[in-house]
């Protein structure tokens, strides 16, 4: 059974690049048709997809952060990574990473980071 | 981007009834060529991640107890808690994965009255 951890700073500095790690086990980054995905929730509110990398390394990122995301993996660490620049106050959040074997819903989730974007 | 409302945003339920929660998209998320709606449906309780319960707008996951059910078609989709228990109190989400632009309803809170 894959299972997912979230590591990465609890605090960052506003316009500071936000930098998140995801390390997969019981699974391969590699694995065929897996999408590993970043979503994110700001505290009492919904999910916001982030952006998602496929085993093959093609990226898709929501349209409304797509000039500030890098998502990559990282294959012999077995991790996939975010980095989102020029935070803001607003994204504060718990950020979570999760799995979809394509085609499909996110049906593994990693238990979430929180995220303060403060100075 | 597919946008995704839900109704209500919260509701109350006595203990032993039903709790009906609707979800609709802004296109349609039933793909022709295999008639599969690209629908899931989520809970999410304080503190925890989102559990999927329903995927394909009717499947449960495995483990999900017989009281959820969803059902629906095309843009307009429903969750079913037929007879609401104290641990079903949680979020509940709808999400499309029609198109890999992933959408979230905005979630419904379900509460025991």
């Amino acid at each position: 059974q894959v299972q997912l951890q979230e590591s990465g700073p609890g605090l960052v500095r506003p316009s500071e690049t936000l930098s998140l790690t995801c390390t997969v086990s019981g699974g391969s980054v590699d694995s065929y048709n897996y999408y590993w995905s970043w979503i994110r929730q700001p505290p009492g509110k919904g999910l916001e997809w982030i952006g998602s990398i496929y085993n093959s390394g093609s990226t898709k990122y929501n349209p409304s952060l797509r000039s500030r995301i890098t998502i990559s993996k990282n294959t012999s660490k077995n991790q996939f990574s975010l980095k989102l620049s020029s935070v803001t106050a607003a994204e504060t959040a718990v950020y979570y990473c999760a799995s979809v074997l394509y085609p499909g819903a996110f049906d593994i989730w990693g238990q979430g980071t929180m995220v303060t974007v403060s100075s | 981007d597919i946008v995704m409302t839900q109704s209500p945003d919260s509701l109350a339920v006595s203990l032993g009834e039903r709790a009906t929660i609707n979800c609709k998209s802004s296109q349609s998320v039933l793909y022709s060529s295999n008639n599969k709606n690209y629908l899931a449906w989520y809970q999410q309780k304080p503190g925890q991640p989102p559990k999927l319960l329903i995927s394909w707008a009717s499947t449960r996951e495995s483990g999900v107890p017989d009281r959820f059910s969803g059902s629906g078609s095309g843009t307009d989709f429903t969750l079913t808690i037929s007879s609401l228990q104290a641990e079903d109190v949680a979020v509940y989400y709808c999400h499309q994965y029609y198109s890999t632009l992933f959408t979230f309803g905005p979630g419904t809170k379900v509460d025991i009255k």
